[in-house]
């Protein structure tokens, strides 16, 4: 089976600037994920969607970072604008249900913000 | 609220040597436990998970973890390591049925000598 495909794979942007990412989960994964990875961290929960609506986005910094899985398939992740310290590999991840289904990780997008 | 704790930052072993790579939570019941592995530039992919049942647990690529529930311990081990393994290793903790935040611990970066 194809896994979940991301894009870009890197990013650079200056701060105030805003960017996007995109993430397509594995066919018939009803649950996605996005995660911030910073450098020399484990991958913290940004935002969880069940099908299109939205689990737990309790760790996600409203002001800037917005998330949207329109379709109930692939989502977009934005923040704007971009801090110094939104730079970090940010991880899409699907499973097929929220319980005990694996999550399946795509290879992420590394943002550098300057 | 639950912790992972992986108390090894950086570890080297020599190609054949026995591994074990330490991981603690913090959680009053037996949340679900599980190790990840992450080579440069890739996503995560799952080596092994425990839920209940036999506490010593088989994963891919000749891994294996023990649950401890007196030392609130899940490590990671492996007989032999090969050249291959030298990734980083994340342990995570899922507070059960129903939880669906899946937190990491900070990863354990795994050097092999040939």
């Amino acid at each position: 089976e194809a896994g979940v495909a991301q894009s870009p794979r890197y990013k650079i942007i200056e701060k105030r600037q805003s960017v996007a990412f995109w993430c397509n989960p594995i066919s018939g994964h009803a649950t996605l994920y996005w995660y911030q990875q910073i450098l020399g961290q484990g991958p913290k929960l940004l935002i969880q969607f069940q099908n299109n609506g939205v689990v737990d986005d309790s760790q996600l910094p409203k002001d800037r970072f917005s998330a949207e899985r329109l379709k109930g398939v692939d989502s977009t992740l934005k923040i704007q604008p971009a801090k110094l310290e939104d730079s970090a590999v940010y991880l899409c991840a699907s499973s097929l249900e929220q319980g005990t289904s694996p999550l399946h990780f795509g290879n992420g997008t590394r943002l550098t913000v300057t | 609220a639950q912790s992972v704790t992986q108390p090894d930052i950086h570890i080297t072993v020599s190609e054949g040597a026995s591994l074990e790579l330490r991981c603690n939570y913090s959680y009053g019941a037996t949340p679900y436990l599980f190790w990840y592995v992450q080579s440069p530039g890739q996503g995560l992919q799952l080596l092994l998970k425990y839920f209940s049942g036999d506490t010593l647990v088989q994963g891919i690529k000749g891994f294996e973890a023990e649950f401890k529930r007196s030392q609130s311990s899940f490590n990671l081990r492996k007989p032999s390591v090969h050249w291959s393994d030298a990734a980083e290793y994340f342990c995570a903790v899922r507070l059960g049925a129903g939880s669906y935040q899946l937190t990491f611990g900070k990863g354990t970066k795994l050097s092999v000598i040939p």
